[in-house]
């Protein structure tokens, strides 16, 4: 069983339409959680980390159930450049140290 | 300020070769982890060093080594290479082995084993 799983996708909806991705991680030892944004053929870029509490940046907000090892993204009033790859990102403590595991993201297209 | 800096941006290989793949930190960050992305996956991470030790590995077997130098820099080594290396291979820095600092990706080196 993968230790973080995420629905591929692709969600394709249009401009201004709200979405929402969701995660599930297995490892209930897990400290950190983030949300990565990958463009085509580019390296991930942080997008915002997870806190228990929930957390809002502007149109995005994370939230993260440690009961059920869940977490999510919500993105609201989608733009053309929301556009990309959206990784879900755990940080483990295992025996030799500090694991990151990343989903394999899911995949947002934005239409006109 | 200077970004993370990986070279080569590409390289061909031919399977049972080795490859060393470098890494230039940020500047400021003393934690260096390494990742193999394939086509349509996640990154999968490889290992992490901090003050030039491996302080975290995942699952990948000892063909795939590494070195964290004192200026922070860092090699990725694959010894005895497999067609399915063939992939992205990602360098990230953080500062301060803070388990909860963000990733900062370099562009990354395309390694193609034929």
């Amino acid at each position: 069983r993968k230790e973080v799983e995420q629905d591929p996708g692709p969600f394709n909806v249009p401009e201004g339409a709200t979405v929402a991705f969701n995660c599930t991680y297995s490892n209930s030892a897990s400290q950190s959680f983030f949300w990565y944004r990958q463009d085509c053929r580019k390296e991930p870029k942080l997008l915002m980390s997870v806190y228990s509490s929930g957390n809002e940046d502007g149109r995005f907000t994370a939230q993260l159930n440690r009961a059920s090892q869940y977490i999510s993204l919500l993105i609201r009033d989608s733009k053309l450049s929301d556009s990309a790859t959206y990784l879900c990102v755990v940080n483990e403590k295992s025996n030799s140290g500090y694991a990151l595991n990343f989903g394999k993201g899911t995949s947002l297209l934005v239409t006109p | 300020e200077t970004g993370v800096t990986q070279s080569p941006t590409h390289l061909i290989k031919t399977r049972g070769q080795q490859v060393t793949l470098r890494c230039s930190s940020q500047s400021g960050h003393n934690t260096v982890s390494w990742y193999q992305q394939a086509l349509g996956q996640g990154p999968q991470f490889i290992f992490q060093y901090y003050r030039e030790e491996e302080n975290g590995r995942g699952n990948f077997p000892p063909r795939f080594s590494g070195l964290q130098f004192p200026n922070y820099s860092s090699e990725l080594n694959v010894n005895a290479l497999e067609l399915d290396d063939s992939a992205l291979y990602l360098c990230a820095s953080t500062p301060g082995g803070a388990r909860d600092s963000p990733l900062h990706f370099g562009n990354g080196t395309r390694l193609t084993v034929t």
